[in-house]
């Protein structure tokens, strides 16, 4: 499978402030990046999708102000919660996916704490 | 919308004996089932994988069976081992996107 990789593997910041995420796909052509969120012992929810050179899309209830993406490669992809508040405080998941199979492969996540 | 409902959330078992995790999903365009295994703390795993083409997949102590019909895949584990103990998901989808079963939290005790 693919190598990813998040940066930072964790986070901790002052409400109010920016946090940009990094997901590197380190070996893989990743045409498409997912970033979910996961809180302790529940699922992974789907935040978002990019694609390589497109406008990211939201799922619904998730406010693309707020946490912005970008695909610019096809090998990076970011996620930047702006102005985050306590409630981000979350596990942040990047996945991957090639053009050639539906197949994901997961960044090792982020740990974001907002005090 | 699309949903998937992942049953049990919690399973215990002895070493040795097996495991089933089984999931029902309300999409029936959904061609590609995947089950990932996540430990505390880690990012999650792709263990084994089923398209809509395939009944059944079978890898060492690791298969899924797919009923296209009814809408349910299942995780089989046989010979249970210690280090099998994570939350496991499954997910539903396809080129577009996953959709997440809520967890199986499996605890294999020596």
């Amino acid at each position: 499978g693919a190598v990813v990789s998040q940066h930072p593997s964790w986070v901790i910041c002052k409400s109010g402030t920016s946090v940009k995420i990094e997901c590197r796909s380190l070996d893989f052509q990743a045409t498409t990046m997912f970033w979910y969120r996961q809180f302790p012992k529940q699922s992974l929810m789907l935040m978002a999708t990019s694609n390589e050179g497109s406008k990211a899309t939201y799922e619904q209830g998730v406010e693309k102000d707020k946490f912005l993406i970008n695909h610019a490669s096809l090998t990076l992809s970011t996620l930047t919660v702006t102005s985050a508040h306590p409630e981000d405080s979350s596990f942040y998941i990047c996945s991957v996916q090639g053009a050639r199979g539906e197949t994901q492969y997961f960044g090792p996540g982020t740990r974001l704490l907002v005090l | 919308g699309e949903n998937v409902e992942q049953h049990p959330s919690t399973l215990s078992v002895q070493e040795g004996d097996s495991a089933v995790i089984k999931c029902t999903y309300s999409d029936s365009a959904s061609n590609y089932f995947p089950w990932y295994k996540q430990e505390l703390g880690k990012r999650p795993q792709l263990i084994i994988d089923i398209r809509s083409n395939v009944g059944e997949k079978k890898d060492q102590r690791i298969a899924v069976t797919l009923n296209k019909t009814a809408k349910h895949f299942s995780l089989h584990i046989t010979e249970t081992q210690p280090e099998d103990s994570a939350v496991y998901f499954c997910a539903t989808g396809g080129y577009n996107k996953l959709i997440f079963g809520a967890g199986t939290r499996l605890a294999v005790h020596p």
